[in-house]
């Protein structure tokens, strides 16, 4: 069955970095595309980035561009965000998720993990 | 790239229906049939509920149901039961190459 396990959450100082990790089982994780997602503490779900299969293309909401990357390693079918000059509004918890589809972004977030919380907090 | 827009709060009694709506723009909801719907329990992640406007993944209950017109598209729970009771988010494929989410619907089952 699908698995996806985040990590590498915690609290830090806001203009501080973070590196989130999902690692990701059950599925052929190198053909699909794969998206993060925030939810700060009792607001609503917020896409963050996504990144295609052979990491051909990302993208970026407007409110981390800049300052946030995604990136994946097939081999060791995981899937990273560096955060950098972290903000107060940054605190949330993220989610990593699988695509759908396997030829195109958008179809929807069909799994997703159970989240890791980032406190960006002095 | 703003959120679409949701109700706040719906309500039903068991055994009843209700619709969610999320609207949103031609540069999303009305441009694309690429619109998901998901649901969330307190302290849990969201399910995959509808894919593109109107697919249910297998395991979903055939209770639910989407549906779109114009930039507008709708959840639809028939037969109410409690265990429905959740946050209820809408998402739509963009033309910036995005994705964005409704704010939310809380459903309460009475």
């Amino acid at each position: 069955q699908v698995q996806l396990v985040e990590s590498g959450g915690g609290l830090v100082k806001p203009g501080g970095s973070l590196r989130l990790s999902c690692a990701a089982s059950g599925f052929t994780f190198s053909d699909y595309y794969m998206t993060w997602i925030r939810q700060a503490p009792g607001k609503g779900l917020e896409w963050v980035s996504y990144i295609s299969t052979s990491s051909t293309y990302t993208n970026y909401a407007d409110s981390v561009k800049g300052r946030f990357t995604i990136s994946r390693d097939d081999a060791k079918n995981s899937l990273y965000l560096q955060m950098n000059s972290l903000r107060a509004e940054d605190t949330a918890v993220y989610y990593c998720g699988k695509d759908g589809s396997q030829y195109y972004y958008g179809s929807g977030v069909d799994y997703w993990g159970q989240g890791t919380l980032v406190t960006v907090s002095s | 790239q703003s959120a679409l827009t949701q109700p706040a709060s719906v309500s039903g009694s068991p055994g009843q229906s209700i619709t969610i709506s999320c609207t949103g723009t031609s540069s999303d909801v009305g441009g694309y049939n690429y619109v998901s719907w998901y649901q969330q329990h307190p302290g849990k992640a969201p399910k995959f509920m509808i894919y593109e406007v109107t697919n249910r993944p297998s395991g979903v209950s055939n209770r639910f149901s989407g549906s779109k017109s114009g930039n507008t598209a709708y959840l639809t729970i028939s037969g109410l039961q409690a265990e429905d009771e959740a946050d209820y988010y809408c998402s739509s494929y963009t033309t910036s190459d995005t994705l964005v989410f409704g704010g939310g619907t809380k459903l309460t089952v009475l």
